[in-house]
């Protein structure tokens, strides 16, 4: 049975990076047919997807143009879990922030973190 | 952008009766890359229909999806009260760029 399960804050101060963790069990971060996602969910902007990491005979990662230049995804294969950045944040990223895996849909979730921006 | 726009806002019925939750995209959905999620209060949300028609493991035959197109529905066919909940559709035509819908909320009448 896959699980996701999910580290990190609760609370980041504006203009600071946001981090974020999400460990696998049941799967490998390094599967050639698996892709790992961000996705967050806000009142305001409802379910956005940020972006994943994926490997097919090397690493790829794909950004929504909303984050693209703020964002990076990085797996790690030695703790078999993969993380997200966020740099420079304002509280229009204050959200509950999910990991899920799917290459084109989502079939298992992270138990999702809400992150508040908020000095 | 692909826009889905859901409806209703508020679908309020009563256990035992039928539902029908409408899902409306902006631009073909081709290759029905369309998805639906069941989310309660607290918790991630739930693939329940993939591909527009095809249910997600685990998934009861009282949920099913149809359309083609730009028009799309979730159909369950008797309410049980755990079925009370937001339920979202996802298009993944552009996928990885993917967007979902605002939800309608299923409620107890």
């Amino acid at each position: 049975q896959v699980q996701l399960q999910q580290s990190g804050p609760g609370l980041v101060i504006p203009s600071q990076t946001l981090s974020l963790t999400c460990a696998l069990s049941g799967d490998s971060v390094s599967s050639n047919s698996a892709a790992w996602n961000w996705i967050r969910q806000s009142p305001s902007r409802g379910l956005e997807w940020l972006g994943r990491t994926y490997h097919r005979s090397r690493w790829y990662n794909d950004y929504a143009v909303s984050v693209k230049s703020r964002m990076t995804i990085n797996p790690d294969t030695s703790k078999n879990q993969f993380s997200l950045q966020l740099k420079s944040v304002t509280p229009e990223d204050t959200a509950v922030y999910y990991c899920a895996r799917g290459v084109f849909t989502f079939d298992c979730w992270g138990q999702g973190i809400l992150v508040t921006v908020s000095s | 952008e692909i826009v889905l726009t859901q409806s209703p806002g508020t679908l309020s019925l009563s256990p035992g009766e039928r539902a029908t939750l409408s899902c409306r995209a902006s631009q073909i959905v081709s290759s029905n890359s369309l998805a639906w999620f069941q989310q309660k209060p607290g918790q991630a949300p739930r693939l329940l229909i993939y591909d527009a028609s095809s249910r997600a493991t685990g998934i009861p035959d009282r949920f099913s999806g149809s359309g083609s197109g730009t028009d799309f529905s979730l159909t369950i066919s008797r309410l049980e009260p755990a079925d009370f909940a937001v339920y979202y559709c996802q298009q993944y035509v552009t996928s990885p760029m993917c967007t979902f819908g605002q939800g309608t909320k299923l409620e107890i009448k």
